[in-house]
């Protein structure tokens, strides 16, 4: 079975450009979250999704970085204006749902604003 | 509020040398308990987790770890070290909620 996907893998943007991140979650589950990945903050959880509302973005950290979930088996992170200081790798993770469930992660998207 | 402390942060070990990892947590319910471990350049990959029952919890890989709810921890252990163990492990907790509070982590090396 195909696990989380993520796209795309490696991103190299300028400051102020648009960035979108793209997820899709093993189907059949109805958890998504996305966290971020930084040496000096470790790991952040972002924002999660539960049958596609978002049920807890207080770790987002400002209004430039929005997330949707259209539908069961898509998700966007968007940051816009982009910043040096959100280079960092932004983890996708899809879950069953109920709590103990195993949190599968995909690869990663991994991301350098110059 | 749950809250996973990693003491820590790089841990040697020699090849065939016992692997500890230590992992105490804080939750104000029963806590559910992960292990998780990242290869460089990879996503995390669960290793093991405990929810309830038994509180000997064995994973992949030849790990394992305890629940001891009254030193609130949850070591993570393997008797003998591999090359390939080298790796970033990540201890987490989920309370009453579905998502996963993790720990800062501890970068194993492991030494031939």
């Amino acid at each position: 079975d195909a696990g989380v996907i993520q796209s795309p893998r490696h991103e190299v943007t300028e400051m102020g450009q648009e960035v979108t991140l793209r997820c899709k979650p093993i189907s059949g589950h109805n958890s998504l979250f996305w966290y971020r990945q930084t040496m000096m903050r470790g790991l952040e959880l972002l924002i999660y999704f539960n049958n596609n509302v978002p049920i807890d973005d207080s770790g987002m950290p400002e209004d430039r970085f929005s997330a949707k979930m259209p539908n069961a088996s898509f998700s966007t992170l968007k940051i816009q204006p982009s910043e040096p200081r959100d280079s960092a790798v932004y983890f996708c993770a899809s879950s069953p749902g109920t709590r103990g469930n195993t949190i599968y992660f995909g690869e990663g998207s991994w991301l350098t604003v110059v | 509020a749950q809250s996973v402390t990693q003491l820590g942060s790089h841990v040697s070990v020699s090849e065939g040398a016992l692997v500890l990892l230590r992992c105490n947590y804080s939750s104000s319910v029963p806590p559910y308990l992960f292990w998780y471990v990242q290869y460089p350049n990879q996503g995390l990959q669960l290793l093991l987790k405990y929810t309830t029952g038994a509180t000997l919890v064995k994973g992949i890989n030849g790990f394992e770890a305890e629940f001891k709810k009254s030193e609130t921890s949850f070591h993570l252990t393997k008797p003998s070290a591999h090359m390939s163990d080298a790796a970033e492990y990540f201890c987490a907790v989920s309370d009453s909620a579905r998502q996963l509070t993790f720990g800062s982590g501890t970068q194993l090396t492991v030494l031939p």
